[in-house]
Formats: structure tokens, C-alpha cells, sequence
């Protein structure tokens, strides 16, 4: 069974400094990676994928990921966090051989204190 | 493009009603989603569907009903509401060919059943 774990349901970061927000997974085969980032009254934006190749995933808004397939592992990051950042943040998976169906963490809401 | 569009955006309904959820989309994607939403939860799958005339159960889909007659509308139904079904829903739409799985979500439809 897949799954996504998020285990932060709030992260508080001062503006200007580094952010991350931490995802774990758990798939039987190699895994699709997203994150996804909604603000309030919106639908989910794609910020960035991990399908294959480097580890170091570059996505929207300055963010990007890092893939660890040791630690199950797709954390986001931003060197320099903005106030407009603060927003919630969803992890998703899916199976790279499986149906085309996501299955999303619980979501992160960032905040970012000016 | 106007991407992925859903009416109504908010809807009020007393217990046993009934009432279709509208979506469509003008990217021409051959995916398409339905998700709800609840308050500190992830997005959960209802329906899915991978092209006209083609749809399958997802991980919620008691209480709905979906069809697919277009590439474009992806209506989702609520026979006899239930308070259970008070959520945010969410449509989506994707092009997956090998290389894209991201999906594009609509702006949701709050939905209060009492």
C-alpha cells in the first residue's frame, strides 16, 4: 500500500531564513514524487516533481527537494523564505508503475513571520 | 486556458437531497479526478477516470456517482446527501503520456450538508 507521512502539521520559520518541510513515503516499487502548495480558499499548484535522475529536485517559487531513496525520504526547501510562502504544503506519491493515482499526506501549513 | 473549472464554488444542502458537482477542463487532459478534502486531512481519491466513457472507483467513492461522456466534463454526483459528505471537493485533471503525471486542480466546491 502506498503511503505519505508528514510529520510536521505546522513549521514556523522567520522570514529570510532557510525552510524545510519533511515527507516521508512508503511504496512497493519506485516512487513518483510531488509536492503541492495551497493557499487559503484555492485548489492545489504543482510545485515540483521527482520522476527520475537527480536527487535534487528544482520546482516553482524558488523551491526544490531532495529525493533520499535510503531514508524514504522527499523533503522541500527554500534557502530564503518569504512571507508569501506561508501556505500549506502536501506531499503526494504514487507508484511509478501503478494506476495515475496520487496519494497525498495530511499537509504542512507553513508560516512565515516577518 | 481556463484550466480547471468547477461549479457551484459553495452549496447548501439538507440531508437525503441530491445534487451534481460540475467540472470541466480545456487542456484537452485525458485524466481526470475527483478528491475530497476534510479539515486537517490529505485529499482523499473519490473517482477517477482515464478518459471518455472510461471511469473507476478510487478510495472513497461510497455515496457518489460519476460518468465521463466528454474528454472535457467530469460531472460528480451525490444521491442522498449525507452530513458525512460535508467536505471540500476537489477536481483535477492530468496528461499522462510516460513523461507528465502532474495534475491540475480546480478551485474546489464547499459543501455543507445538514
Amino acid at each position: 500500500a502506498q503511503s505519505v507521512a508528514q510529520p510536521e502539521d505546522q513549521v514556523n520559520v522567520a522570514e529570510g531564513n532557510p525552510l524545510t518541510v519533511k515527507c516521508t513515503y512508503s511504496v512497493s516499487g519506485n516512487p513518483y514524487l510531488f509536492w503541492y502548495v495551497q493557499y487559503p480558499n484555492r485548489g492545489l499548484q504543482f510545485l515540483l516533481k521527482y520522476i527520475t535522475g537527480d536527487n535534487l529536485v528544482k520546482g516553482s517559487y524558488g523551491f526544490e527537494a531532495e529525493f533520499n531513496k535510503s531514508q524514504t525520504s522527499f523533503h522541500l526547501k527554500k534557502p530564503s523564505a518569504l512571507v508569501s510562502d506561508s501556505a500549506l504544503y502536501f506531499c503526494a506519491v504514487r507508484e511509478a508503475t501503478g494506476a495515475n493515482n496520487l496519494f497525498f499526506g495530511t499537509g504542512t501549513r507553513l508560516t512565515v513571520i516577518p | 486556458n481556463a484550466g480547471v473549472t468547477q461549479t457551484p464554488k459553495f452549496r447548501i444542502l439538507k440531508i437525503g437531497q441530491s445534487m451534481t458537482l460540475q467540472c470541466a477542463q480545456d487542456m484537452n487532459h485525458n485524466y481526470m479526478y475527483w478528491y475530497r478534502q476534510d479539515p486537517g486531512m490529505g485529499l482523499k481519491l473519490i473517482y477517477y477516470s482515464v478518459g471518455a466513457g472510461i471511469t473507476d472507483k478510487g478510495e472513497v467513492p461510497n455515496g457518489y456517482n460519476v460518468s465521463r461522456s466528454t474528454t472535457e466534463d467530469f460531472p460528480l454526483r451525490l444521491e442522498l446527501a449525507a452530513p458525512s459528505q460535508t467536505s471540500v471537493y476537489f477536481c483535477a485533471s492530468s496528461y499522462t503520456n510516460g513523461r507528465n503525471y502532474e495534475q491540475y486542480f480546480g478551485p474546489g466546491t464547499r459543501l455543507t450538508v445538514t
